[in-house]
């Protein structure tokens, strides 16, 4: 069974400082892996996913994700925080049984303190 | 290009009504899935619809379905409406059916039981 797990419930930043939002996932063969978005009373936003090929993927708006395969990681990062970065940040993975649906993790609120 | 479409955004229902709600894809996408996002359960995959065909489903009751039209447009239903099914019901669609096809999300309708 495939599984994302995102410790963080609140990751708080200062602006300017860069900021990792974590990610750990449990999937059988290869995972294609995604982040994703959400602002207030918005629909989801895709950042970036990861399929195969070069361990960090660069994303929309500053973003980036390193997959880790040895940590089963694919820990969100950018270098420096905005405070327009404000929002709730899901991890999602699709497994290898070729459906299409996303599962995703519990979410994490990143707050970036001006 | 327009963004996927649902309507209505906001609908308020009693207990053992049943609801329809309307998704319309990007121009050219073919595949529609729906979400159900809840504070209790976060997301959760609902099922997909590809080609007026249902091609995965997620683990929710028999009361929910949903159909797709020959212009890619999806709807879903849920019967005979509980408490528990107030949630933001998202719509997601993509330019194909299969994982490598990232997913972008309509604002989502927020249906509350009463």
């Amino acid at each position: 069974a495939q599984s994302v797990a995102q410790p963080e419930d609140q990751v708080n930043v200062a602006e300017g400082n860069p900021l990792t939002v974590k990610c750990t996932y449990s999937v059988s063969g290869n995972p294609y892996l995604f982040w994703y978005v959400q602002y207030p009373n918005r629909g989801l936003q895709f950042l970036l996913k990861y399929i195969t090929g070069d361990n960090l993927v660069k994303g929309s708006y500053g973003f980036e994700a390193e997959f880790n395969k040895s940590q089963t990681s694919f820990h969100l990062k950018k270098p420096s925080a905005l405070v327009s970065d404000s929002a709730l940040y899901f991890c999602a993975v699709i497994d290898q049984t070729g459906a299409n649906n996303l599962f995703f993790g519990t979410g994490t609120r990143l707050t970036v303190i001006p | 290009k327009a963004g996927v479409t649902q309507t209505p955004r906001y609908l308020i229902k009693t207990r053992g009504q049943q609801v329809t709600l309307s998704c319309s894809p990007i121009s050219g996408h073919r595949s529609v899935s729906w979400y159900q996002q809840t504070p209790g359960q976060g997301l959760q995959f609902l099922f997909e619809y590809f080609s007026e065909t249902q091609r995965n489903k997620g683990n929710f009751p028999g009361r929910f379905s949903g159909r797709q039209f020959s212009n890619s447009r999806s709807e879903m239903n849920v019967s005979t409406l509980e408490l528990g099914d107030s949630a933001l019901y998202l719509c997601a669609s993509s330019l194909n059916s299969g994982r490598s096809y990232e997913q972008y999300f309509g604002p989502g309708t927020r249906l509350t039981v009463t």
